[in-house]
């Protein structure tokens, strides 16, 4: 148990549903991420929210949607999604200090897509 | 542009050590961390170093030399539950995570 949860864990869509997944941290952070995680490849930053605000967005097609209503909950919204969205989508969370470094990220177990 | 590498995949025995290599080339340096994932779980922090040397945490150690870019993770003893996947992650100087594509390692008996 990291304190982050994803729900939900498998989900299987066609592409033209629209879904959204959750992630909940009980860790007290500040900040919250959305990767993409692929077989074989690095993880890719999707978006960040450090104090609810978006704060980074690496260029994401717009069928993916953040939302940060608060501090412990990110949502990311799925729509017309691609047969190559299909992945696992990690949420993660971390404590952001003012002039430190980033810290340790703690990982939900993310929540496996597949788009037919 | 920037990059990580690491190895794939590697296989040992159980009771052996192994040392999982990464490579990085990124616009500076602020830190270079290891997370390890089990299959289906989620990825846990395991080290993190910005001074060169090597920092170790019971059967786990990591080795930094930011002159060469390069680090390794040393897993002693090792036990089946040490099967999974190994990544590395660099912060550059924009304080952003740059990723390995991570190392698989097999534990064989």
């Amino acid at each position: 148990e990291t304190g982050v949860t994803q729900t939900p864990r498998h989900l299987v869509m066609g592409m033209t549903n629209k879904k959204s997944l959750k992630c909940e941290q009980h860790l007290g952070h500040n900040a919250m991420y959305w990767y993409k995680q692929s077989a074989k490849k690095p993880l890719e930053l999707m978006f960040v929210y450090s104090l609810e605000e978006r704060v980074e967005n690496n260029s994401v097609p717009s069928r993916f949607s953040p939302e940060c209503p608060n501090s412990s909950h990110l949502f990311l919204h799925l729509h017309t999604l691609q047969p190559e969205d299909s992945a696992l989508y990690l949420c993660a969370s971390s404590q952001e200090l003012p002039g430190v470094p980033p810290g340790e990220l703690f990982f939900g177990e993310g929540s496996r897509l597949t788009v037919l | 542009g920037q990059n990580i590498d690491q190895p794939t995949e590697m296989t040992a025995t159980e009771g052996a050590i192994v040392q999982i290599n990464c490579t990085y080339q990124t616009s500076g340096f602020n830190g270079l961390f290891w997370y390890q994932q089990h299959a289906g779980e989620a990825p846990t922090f395991l080290s993190y170093n910005v001074l060169d040397g090597l920092e170790e945490k019971g059967r786990f150690s990591s080795f930094l030399s930011r002159s060469k870019g390069y680090s390794y993770l040393l897993l002693k003893e090792l036990q089946m539950k040490d099967s999974a996947s190994y990544l590395c992650a660099v912060l550059d100087s924009n304080y952003q995570l740059i990723w390995g594509a991570g190392t698989k390692l097999i534990i064989k008996p």
